[in-house]
């Protein structure tokens, strides 16, 4: 079946940690985003890439990192410089980045930093 | 301005009634994509209905329908004979703009719980 699929659902992380959330797809999207979202809020954009080898800031991309080396994968590095890391993090992509593409999303990660 | 506006922050529906869930949204662009996401308590963003903005039909998708009015700049959600399983966080997005990327914008979600 296609799909999105993150690792691991739960992560604890100490303080002055980096931690690496996987993301991969294998529905042949070009575009692919990572959310933040705290409790009680919607969702914002960390970072997004619509190519292989090209990725952009959104929102709230301090104290994180991505790359995208593969069509399938967006890793995401929360750094220790991100202050407040605790959130559930969810990954999507999209056949392109226009208005009438919609995003999928995969199941999330919900990292705690102890 | 919010581009987004959700003001239902809880919703309650008796089962097998139907409940409308409302989202204006704001933008100056002609072109433009709405959509409606369910999340329910496992986190995941399920991907529920489409409308664009050239589109004349209202959007619908089995139990789901979006009743799109584009002069009140408007995009509510209706769900017909509700369940106990659409007891969760919805949320209204937009993507605005002709092509290239563009960026999605979310409301801040209404929570619905039925009831048996």
């Amino acid at each position: 079946d296609g799909g999105i699929t993150q690792s691991p659902k739960y992560l604890f992380r100490k303080e002055g940690q980096n931690v690496t959330l996987s993301c991969e797809q294998n529905l042949n999207h070009d575009a692919m985003y990572w959310y933040r979202q705290d409790p009680g809020q919607g969702l914002r954009l960390i970072y997004y890439s619509q190519i292989v080898n090209d990725f952009q800031k959104g929102d709230i991309a301090e104290g994180y990192s991505v790359s995208r080396e593969k069509k399938e994968s967006f890793p995401l590095t929360v750094t220790s410089a991100q202050k407040n890391p605790t959130a559930f993090y969810l990954c999507a992509s999209s056949k392109r980045g226009g208005s009438t593409d919609t995003q999928y999303f995969g199941p999330g990660t919900r990292l705690t930093v102890l | 301005a919010q581009k987004i506006t959700q003001t239902q922050p809880g919703m309650f529906v008796q089962e097998k009634e139907a409940v409308t869930l409302d989202c204006t949204y704001d933008t100056s662009d002609q072109s433009y994509g709405l959509f409606w996401y369910k999340q329910p308590s496992s986190g995941e963003m399920i991907f529920l209905i489409y409308q664009g903005s050239y589109d004349e039909q209202n959007a619908t998708e089995g139990r789901y329908s979006l009743n799109f009015q584009k002069a009140r700049k408007s995009a509510n959600l209706v769900i017909s004979a509700s369940q106990l399983g659409d007891s969760a966080m919805y949320f209204c997005a937009m993507r605005e703009g002709p092509g290239g990327y563009q960026k999605v914008t979310f409301g801040i979600g209404t929570k619905l719980q039925v009831i048996p």
